[in-house]
């Protein structure tokens, strides 16, 4: 089974209200991470963990936040959001070779 | 500057085949190249990687990969395209990454490729 959950799938948030999105994968990977997509964009690199070591990215580090309380569960979680982070959030987790992605939570802001 | 770099967009015939080229920048010895396929609803589906230190061209199914790894450059190459085949391919370059301390490897994908295959 190589299947990465994510939840919700849609989410509709007020500006200035916090966002917990969930993500959970049972093929024991080490490394899981949490993308922004927006359209015609790559995908963003917000943080990950390998094991329980989170990595955050330098432009990032103070908008989003995460834990990692066992192996298989991942939560991305947003203080205060605004516009701008209307987007599609995608989590993945990874072996070192293969990575695979959840279906993604697309978020609107509001 | 730009880790991957992919073109924007091209197309073919179906029952053609298709190649999708891919650059990438990285000093490491391991690494790993994966390629996506993005489907409307925004899932990335997952297609086919190469490792650095792999001696010959993986393949998967239809998709298989040209590795030109003096070049840095890798090329995913779908047989016998479909119309269904239609959308946006992302290549990424996994590497170890040592940001703030942590370990693992990091993830970075390119721009994507628009793909159009008609029929």
């Amino acid at each position: 089974d190589t299947t990465v959950k994510q939840n919700p799938r849609y989410k509709l948030a007020r500006v200035g209200k916090p966002v917990n999105l969930i993500c959970s994968q049972t093929m024991n990977h080490d490394t899981m991470y949490w993308y922004q997509k927006k359209p015609n964009q790559a995908p963003k690199l917000l943080l990950f963990y390998y094991d329980k070591i989170l990595n955050r990215e330098a432009d990032t580090f103070e908008k989003f936040q995460s834990s990692r309380p066992n192996n298989s569960f991942c939560s991305l979680y947003i203080g205060s959001a605004g516009l701008e982070y209307s987007a599609m959030y995608l989590c993945a987790s990874s072996n070192r070779r293969e990575v695979f992605f959840g279906k993604g939570t697309r978020l609107t802001v509001v | 500057a730009q880790k991957v770099t992919q073109v924007q967009s091209t197309g073919s015939s179906q029952w053609g085949e298709v190649t999708l080229h891919c650059s990438y920048e990285t000093s490491e010895y391991f690494y790993v190249i994966l390629w996506y396929k993005q489907l409307f609803s925004g899932e990335m589906v997952f297609l086919i990687y190469q490792t650095s230190f792999d001696t010959q061209n993986q393949r998967n199914s239809r998709y298989s990969v040209v590795f030109q790894k003096s070049l840095k450059s890798i090329s995913l190459v779908i047989s016998a395209s479909q119309p269904e085949d239609s959308g946006t391919y992302f290549c990424a370059l996994s590497e170890p990454s040592m940001n703030y301390g942590g370990s693992g490897n990091k993830l970075i994908f390119g721009t994507g490729t628009l793909l159009s295959v008609k029929p």
